[in-house]
């Protein structure tokens, strides 16, 4: 079926950088449209960007340019996140999903299971 | 950013109660909205997708109407696997914003 399998969760220090990968099965993954959206406990989701799988092209949101990178290795059907400079409030359950590709880009039909990112010291 | 304000944000109501759910857009987004319904400890659901279209899948009593700035989600009769979170969300620009979240809460 199709699906998008995360890594596991990680636990790091305040100004150090962290890498999720986000495995994509049953579906034709280039060219699709992979999003990460993060979610803090208790909050609302918030979107940070996406990759297109065929071409590499990004889209990136202006809150976390500079910090954020978005990659593919299509060999693998797999999406990274890197994301740096990590800080107490980066602490959150981040999420890859497949955009739906119902013509306008931004909105998401398949979802990870997520990954608990925990920043501190 | 394009904010978008959810409410109720809490919602008692029994099984079998007809539901709605109102999202208001900051600015006008046609049709580039969409429902996610939100279980503890899980990742989204996507219920409606460009307002009104309901995703494959998804039990007929949801739907989802709107235009411009006010969007509803709809579940005409209350089921027990629907109390959870729901989340409201736009796609006309970036960055992609969501709304607050109305949770549905057993009366």
């Amino acid at each position: 079926q199709v699906q998008l399998v995360q890594s596991g969760a990680e636990v790091k220090k305040p100004g150090a950088s962290v890498k999720i990968s986000c495995q994509a099965s049953g579906y034709t993954f280039s060219p699709s449209l992979i999003h990460w959206v993060r979610q803090a406990p208790g909050q609302r989701p918030e979107w940070m960007g996406w990759i297109n799988a065929g071409n590499g092209d990004t889209e990136y949101s202006e809150k976390f340019q500079g910090r954020v990178a978005i990659k593919r290795d299509t060999s693998a059907n797999t999406v990274y996140l890197e994301l740096s400079s990590l800080r107490s409030e980066d602490t959150a359950i981040y999420y890859c999903a497949r955009d739906d590709g119902r013509g306008t880009p931004g909105t998401f039909d398949i979802w990870g299971q997520g990954t608990l990112v925990t920043v501190s010291s | 950013d394009i904010q978008m304000t959810q409410s109720p944000s809490t919602l008692s109501a029994s099984v079998g109660d007809r539901v709605t759910i109102t999202c208001r857009a900051s600015q006008r987004i046609h049709t580039f909205s969409a429902w996610f319904q939100q279980r503890p400890g899980k990742a989204p659901k996507l219920l409606i997708y460009k307002a009104s279209n309901l995703e494959s899948g998804v039990p007929s009593r949801f739907s989802g109407t709107g235009f411009g700035t006010e969007f509803t989600l709809t579940i005409s009769s209350l089921q027990p696997d629907d109390f959870a979170t729901y989340y409201c969300q736009q796609y006309y620009s970036y960055p992609l914003t969501f709304g607050q979240g109305t949770k549905v809460e057993i009366k």
